[in-house]
Protein backbone atom coordinates (compact mmCIF):
# COMPACT_ATOMS: atom_id res chain seq x y z
CA UNK A 1 0.00 0.00 0.00
CA UNK A 2 1.50 3.49 -1.01
CA UNK A 3 1.24 5.76 2.07
CA UNK A 4 3.20 9.00 3.10
CA UNK A 5 4.08 10.25 6.46
CA UNK A 6 5.22 12.86 8.20
CA UNK A 7 7.02 13.20 11.83
CA UNK A 8 6.53 15.08 13.83
CA UNK A 9 3.15 15.67 13.96
CA UNK A 10 3.66 19.45 15.07
CA UNK A 11 6.70 21.06 16.08
CA UNK A 12 7.14 24.16 17.99
CA UNK A 13 10.40 26.26 18.06
CA UNK A 14 12.12 29.69 19.25
CA UNK A 15 12.41 32.22 16.14
CA UNK A 16 15.71 31.77 14.25
CA UNK A 17 16.00 27.90 14.60
CA UNK A 18 16.43 25.94 11.89
CA UNK A 19 14.50 22.96 11.13
CA UNK A 20 14.08 19.64 9.31
CA UNK A 21 10.43 18.03 8.45
CA UNK A 22 10.25 15.03 7.70
CA UNK A 23 7.96 12.96 4.95
CA UNK A 24 8.52 9.41 4.09
CA UNK A 25 7.07 7.31 1.53
CA UNK A 26 6.71 3.46 1.26
CA UNK A 27 7.07 3.36 -2.62
CA UNK A 28 9.84 4.61 -4.37
CA UNK A 29 8.21 4.83 -7.82
CA UNK A 30 7.36 8.50 -7.28
CA UNK A 31 6.94 10.51 -9.89
CA UNK A 32 7.94 13.62 -8.47
CA UNK A 33 7.00 15.23 -4.35
CA UNK A 34 5.80 18.48 -3.49
CA UNK A 35 5.96 20.35 -0.48
CA UNK A 36 2.76 22.65 0.55
CA UNK A 37 2.22 25.35 3.24
CA UNK A 38 -1.53 25.54 4.80
CA UNK A 39 -2.65 28.45 6.93
CA UNK A 40 -5.60 27.91 9.30
CA UNK A 41 -8.96 27.72 7.28
CA UNK A 42 -7.34 28.37 4.04
CA UNK A 43 -5.89 26.59 0.78
CA UNK A 44 -2.93 24.87 -0.08
CA UNK A 45 0.06 26.93 -1.01
CA UNK A 46 3.10 25.42 -3.19
CA UNK A 47 6.88 25.51 -2.21
CA UNK A 48 8.43 23.29 -3.75
CA UNK A 49 8.45 20.97 -6.45
CA UNK A 50 10.66 17.90 -6.43
CA UNK A 51 10.80 15.42 -10.08
CA UNK A 52 12.17 12.36 -9.04
CA UNK A 53 15.39 12.93 -11.28
CA UNK A 54 16.26 15.28 -8.85
CA UNK A 55 17.96 15.92 -5.44
CA UNK A 56 16.62 19.31 -3.93
CA UNK A 57 14.76 22.02 -4.49
CA UNK A 58 15.87 25.72 -3.12
CA UNK A 59 13.69 28.44 -3.00
CA UNK A 60 14.81 31.43 -0.49
CA UNK A 61 14.52 30.05 3.07
CA UNK A 62 13.20 26.67 2.35
CA UNK A 63 15.59 23.58 1.05
CA UNK A 64 13.69 20.49 0.29
CA UNK A 65 16.06 17.17 -0.77
CA UNK A 66 14.95 14.01 -2.46
CA UNK A 67 16.08 10.43 -1.67
CA UNK A 68 14.17 7.87 -3.43
CA UNK A 69 16.25 4.99 -2.42
CA UNK A 70 15.37 5.35 1.13
CA UNK A 71 11.77 6.36 0.73
CA UNK A 72 12.56 10.32 2.39
CA UNK A 73 12.43 13.99 1.81
CA UNK A 74 13.59 16.82 4.02
CA UNK A 75 12.11 20.09 4.35
CA UNK A 76 14.90 22.36 5.82
CA UNK A 77 13.64 26.19 6.79
CA UNK A 78 16.72 28.29 7.72
CA UNK A 79 16.36 31.08 10.46
CA UNK A 80 12.53 30.65 11.45
CA UNK A 81 10.26 33.15 11.71
CA UNK A 82 6.64 33.28 13.34
CA UNK A 83 5.30 33.70 9.63
CA UNK A 84 6.17 30.27 9.01
CA UNK A 85 4.03 29.12 11.33
CA UNK A 86 1.92 26.81 9.47
CA UNK A 87 1.24 23.02 8.43
CA UNK A 88 3.34 21.87 5.84
CA UNK A 89 2.48 19.11 3.85
CA UNK A 90 4.23 16.70 1.40
CA UNK A 91 2.87 14.92 -1.44
CA UNK A 92 4.08 12.11 -3.80
CA UNK A 93 2.64 11.44 -7.13
CA UNK A 94 3.15 7.75 -8.46
CA UNK A 95 2.29 7.11 -12.60
CA UNK A 96 1.05 11.03 -12.97
CA UNK A 97 -2.30 9.51 -11.59
CA UNK A 98 -2.35 9.47 -7.93
CA UNK A 99 -1.32 12.12 -5.40
CA UNK A 100 -0.89 10.96 -2.21
CA UNK A 101 -0.54 13.46 0.76
CA UNK A 102 1.12 12.84 3.85
CA UNK A 103 -0.73 13.94 7.06
CA UNK A 104 1.26 17.03 7.83
CA UNK A 105 3.47 18.83 10.22
CA UNK A 106 2.09 21.71 12.45
CA UNK A 107 4.64 24.38 13.21
CA UNK A 108 4.93 27.01 15.39
CA UNK A 109 7.36 29.65 15.62
CA UNK A 110 7.39 31.67 18.82
CA UNK A 111 8.74 35.30 19.08
CA UNK B 1 -2.60 36.47 -12.98
CA UNK B 2 -5.63 35.49 -11.12
CA UNK B 3 -5.36 32.37 -9.10
CA UNK B 4 -7.70 29.57 -8.28
CA UNK B 5 -11.32 30.92 -7.56
CA UNK B 6 -13.61 28.51 -5.53
CA UNK B 7 -17.45 29.17 -4.79
CA UNK B 8 -18.93 30.02 -2.15
CA UNK B 9 -16.39 30.16 0.24
CA UNK B 10 -18.85 29.03 3.15
CA UNK B 11 -22.07 27.23 3.24
CA UNK B 12 -24.72 25.45 5.42
CA UNK B 13 -26.72 22.44 4.47
CA UNK B 14 -29.39 19.66 6.10
CA UNK B 15 -28.99 16.25 5.54
CA UNK B 16 -30.55 15.00 2.74
CA UNK B 17 -29.73 18.32 0.57
CA UNK B 18 -27.49 17.96 -1.95
CA UNK B 19 -24.37 21.07 -2.95
CA UNK B 20 -22.83 21.91 -6.12
CA UNK B 21 -19.08 23.57 -5.63
CA UNK B 22 -17.61 25.60 -8.31
CA UNK B 23 -13.62 26.06 -9.03
CA UNK B 24 -12.08 28.47 -11.72
CA UNK B 25 -8.79 27.45 -12.37
CA UNK B 26 -5.28 29.83 -13.68
CA UNK B 27 -5.66 30.79 -16.75
CA UNK B 28 -4.39 27.97 -19.22
CA UNK B 29 -4.84 25.66 -16.90
CA UNK B 30 -6.51 22.60 -18.21
CA UNK B 31 -6.54 20.22 -15.18
CA UNK B 32 -9.02 20.63 -12.06
CA UNK B 33 -8.77 18.48 -9.08
CA UNK B 34 -11.12 18.08 -5.97
CA UNK B 35 -9.82 17.19 -2.19
CA UNK B 36 -11.58 16.67 0.90
CA UNK B 37 -9.89 17.31 4.12
CA UNK B 38 -11.28 16.90 7.50
CA UNK B 39 -9.80 17.00 10.45
CA UNK B 40 -9.84 12.92 10.94
CA UNK B 41 -8.71 12.05 7.15
CA UNK B 42 -6.59 14.57 6.47
CA UNK B 43 -6.51 15.36 2.67
CA UNK B 44 -8.46 13.08 0.52
CA UNK B 45 -8.62 12.96 -3.65
CA UNK B 46 -12.11 13.07 -5.14
CA UNK B 47 -11.53 13.27 -8.51
CA UNK B 48 -9.81 14.70 -11.40
CA UNK B 49 -10.61 16.47 -14.92
CA UNK B 50 -8.69 17.26 -17.87
CA UNK B 51 -9.95 18.83 -20.73
CA UNK B 52 -13.32 17.98 -19.67
CA UNK B 53 -12.64 14.37 -18.84
CA UNK B 54 -12.48 12.53 -15.52
CA UNK B 55 -8.77 11.37 -15.70
CA UNK B 56 -8.84 9.45 -12.25
CA UNK B 57 -11.03 9.14 -9.01
CA UNK B 58 -10.62 8.19 -5.98
CA UNK B 59 -12.44 6.41 -2.92
CA UNK B 60 -15.74 8.12 -2.55
CA UNK B 61 -19.66 7.14 -3.41
CA UNK B 62 -21.23 7.74 -6.05
CA UNK B 63 -22.99 10.74 -4.23
CA UNK B 64 -19.94 12.80 -5.41
CA UNK B 65 -19.82 13.48 -8.71
CA UNK B 66 -18.48 16.59 -10.95
CA UNK B 67 -17.75 17.61 -14.46
CA UNK B 68 -15.44 20.57 -16.48
CA UNK B 69 -16.53 22.75 -18.66
CA UNK B 70 -15.46 23.69 -22.06
CA UNK B 71 -13.38 26.86 -20.30
CA UNK B 72 -11.88 24.35 -17.73
CA UNK B 73 -14.19 25.84 -14.89
CA UNK B 74 -15.25 22.80 -12.91
CA UNK B 75 -18.19 21.81 -10.58
CA UNK B 76 -18.20 19.31 -7.79
CA UNK B 77 -21.70 17.99 -6.55
CA UNK B 78 -22.68 16.43 -3.72
CA UNK B 79 -26.30 14.84 -3.49
CA UNK B 80 -27.60 13.30 -0.36
CA UNK B 81 -25.67 15.22 1.84
CA UNK B 82 -24.35 13.49 5.07
CA UNK B 83 -22.94 14.38 8.51
CA UNK B 84 -20.16 12.98 7.52
CA UNK B 85 -19.84 15.41 4.43
CA UNK B 86 -18.85 18.37 6.38
CA UNK B 87 -15.57 19.47 5.02
CA UNK B 88 -13.26 21.92 3.39
CA UNK B 89 -13.62 21.06 0.19
CA UNK B 90 -10.51 22.08 -1.95
CA UNK B 91 -9.51 21.76 -5.92
CA UNK B 92 -6.42 22.80 -7.70
CA UNK B 93 -5.48 23.27 -11.17
CA UNK B 94 -2.34 22.71 -12.97
CA UNK B 95 -1.48 23.10 -16.49
CA UNK B 96 -0.46 19.12 -16.16
CA UNK B 97 -2.89 15.96 -15.34
CA UNK B 98 -2.29 13.66 -13.04
CA UNK B 99 -0.11 15.73 -10.23
CA UNK B 100 2.83 15.84 -13.42
CA UNK B 101 2.72 19.62 -12.48
CA UNK B 102 2.94 22.14 -9.72
CA UNK B 103 -0.41 21.92 -8.25
CA UNK B 104 -2.14 25.59 -7.52
CA UNK B 105 -4.83 25.40 -4.64
CA UNK B 106 -8.24 27.70 -4.48
CA UNK B 107 -8.77 28.64 -0.63
CA UNK B 108 -11.37 26.47 -0.64
CA UNK B 109 -15.68 25.81 0.14
CA UNK B 110 -16.07 25.14 3.99
CA UNK B 111 -19.70 22.65 3.99
CA UNK B 112 -21.24 22.09 6.79
CA UNK B 113 -24.09 19.57 6.83
CA UNK B 114 -26.67 19.91 10.10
Amino acid sequence: KQEVTQIPAALSVPEGENLVLNCSFTDSAIYNLQWFRQDPGKGLTSLLLIQSSQREQTSGRLNASLDKSSGRSTLYIAASQPGDSATYLCAVTYNTDKLIFGTGTRLQVFP
Amino acid sequence: KAGVTQTPRYLIKTRGQQVTLSCSPISGHRSVSWYQQTPGQGLQFLFEYFSETQRNKGNFPGRFSGRQFSNSRSEMNVSTLELGDSALYLCASSLAQGGAGELFFGEGSRLTVL
